[in-house]
């Protein structure tokens, strides 16, 4: 079983939908939380970043962390075909044992006009 | 600007080859990483350094050997034992190994 579960997709919405993508984990020492997004052919960049429990708005972008059922998500609003890309979850911890990151596989989502 | 650059953008290797991919990072980070992605597969962690003159092996290592001689800089070569070298190449850099990773637009290897 891999540490990092993620669907790949690929997932696809009209514009203005509600998009909700998911990560779920099984190493319960995980404490940070990030979602990157990848664009075809580019590194990943930073969306968001969240510690331990909770949720975290920017924007159109809702984070969601929810440890005791060591699962995450990402809520993308009134989606956009800039949206269009793949969603990449990310996590490591606890705070003495963070060399590594772990990603999840990635979801590709793809929103039409 | 601040930023991770990576060079080439595309790296042909022949057989029998080695070849570097450079990462140049001006934010004054102090961690670097070296990942490979490969379809379906996600991000796979092949070497990193948390400070100059140290590195450790991530989860792929074999066939490929990194230097880190200056905060700013952390080449990769693919060695002639990489047998499989056809991926996409991607540099992260963070302030430290707690912090959040940021990336280059990555190098694409292709094999002749």
């Amino acid at each position: 079983q891999k540490e990092v579960e993620q669907d790949p997709g690929p997932l696809s919405v009209p514009e203005g939908a509600i998009v909700s993508l998911n990560c779920t984990y099984s190493n319960s020492a995980f404490q940070y939380f990030m979602w990157y997004r990848q664009y075809s052919r580019k590194g990943p960049e930073l969306l968001m970043y969240t510690y331990s429990s909770g949720n975290k708005e920017d924007g159109r972008f809702t984070a969601q962390v929810d440890k005791s059922s060591k699962y995450i998500s990402l809520f993308i609003r009134d989606s956009q075909p800039s949206d269009s890309a793949t969603y990449l979850c990310a996590m490591n911890g606890p705070s003495y044992n963070t060399d590594k990151l772990i990603f999840g596989t990635g979801t590709r989502l793809q929103v039409f006009p | 600007d601040g930023g991770i650059t990576q060079s080439p953008k595309y790296l042909f290797r022949k057989e029998g080859q080695n070849v570097t991919l450079s990462c140049e990072q001006n934010l004054n980070h102090d961690a670097m990483y070296w990942y490979r992605q490969d379809p379906g597969q996600g991000l796979r962690l092949i070497y990193y350094s948390q400070i100059v003159n140290d590195f450790q092996k991530g989860d792929i290592a074999e066939g490929y050997s990194v230097s880190r001689e200056k905060k700013e800089s952390f080449p990769l070569t693919v060695t002639s034992a990489q047998k499989n070298p056809t991926a996409f190449y991607l540099c992260a850099s963070s302030i430290a190994a707690v912090e959040t990773q940021y990336f280059g637009p990555g190098t694409r290897l292709l094999v002749l």
